[in-house]
């Protein structure tokens, strides 16, 4: 089946430095990778929309000067958290889209627990 | 435009049988069902995209009403490993190029 890494899978990093976070599609090529955010007990919030080798859609009220997405190749996107600070703490998962808009099945990636102190 | 779902949560003996429902106030181009345990990823069910249909896999199914503006997944003889928490997903079409996930049902299936 279709599988999705992503890496680190938990992070801590200090109020004001930079975490990157690679979300790959292993088995086959997304032509579209999502970004989530996801609070406990809460339902997945979209953030971006990303396809290979174009700017990356963002989401009403995401700011994408904070929240850098890069989406190298079709099997690859990066998710850069600048200037962390500890609301930014939260459960990151990538999610790569198999077929055309409206049809698409995600699959996702296992998630990234970030902590900023 | 997040799909509400219903109930918010359910608990389950062994072999019973639930129904979670997801609707929208608009027609919907697709519907997305996944399931989500804790502490892990969400896990891809599967996608309804025509009004009226209706989709099996092993003892959990789905239906999309004609109008396409409501699905229900449908659990059958429950086991515990289906307890986690089922979101349903909505597209509104092929220009909107996202999936709205909706608040989530939290299922526990007790032996």
């Amino acid at each position: 089946g279709a599988v999705v890494s992503q890496h680190p899978s938990r992070v801590i990093c200090k109020s004001g430095t930079s975490v990157k976070i690679e979300c790959r599609s292993l088995d086959f090529q997304a032509t579209t990778m999502f970004w989530y955010r996801q609070f406990p007990k809460k339902s997945l919030m979209l953030m971006a929309t990303s396809n290979e080798g174009s700017k990356a859609t963002y989401e009403q009220g995401v700011e994408k000067d904070k929240f850098l997405i890069n989406h190298a190749s079709l099997t690859l996107s990066t998710l850069t958290v600048t200037s962390a600070h500890p609301e930014d703490s939260s459960f990151y998962i990538c999610s790569a889209a198999i077929g055309t808009s409206g049809t698409r099945e995600q699959y996702f990636g296992p998630g990234t627990r970030l902590t900023v102190t | 435009q997040q799909p509400v779902q219903s109930p918010q949560a359910v608990i389950l003996r062994e072999g019973e049988d639930a129904v979670i429902n997801c609707s929208s106030s608009k027609a919907l181009y697709s519907v997305h069902w996944y399931r989500q345990k804790h502490g892990e990823a969400p896990v891809f069910l599967m996608i309804l995209l025509k009004g009226g249909e209706q989709k099996g896999h092993e003892k959990i199914s789905a239906s999309f009403n004609e109008k396409k503006q409501q699905s229900s997944l449908y659990l059958t003889a429950s086991q515990l490993s289906y307890s986690g928490t089922y979101f349903c997903g909505t597209e509104r079409g092929t220009s909107y190029d996202k999936v709205i996930f909706g608040p989530g049902t939290s299922l526990s299936v007790i032996p």
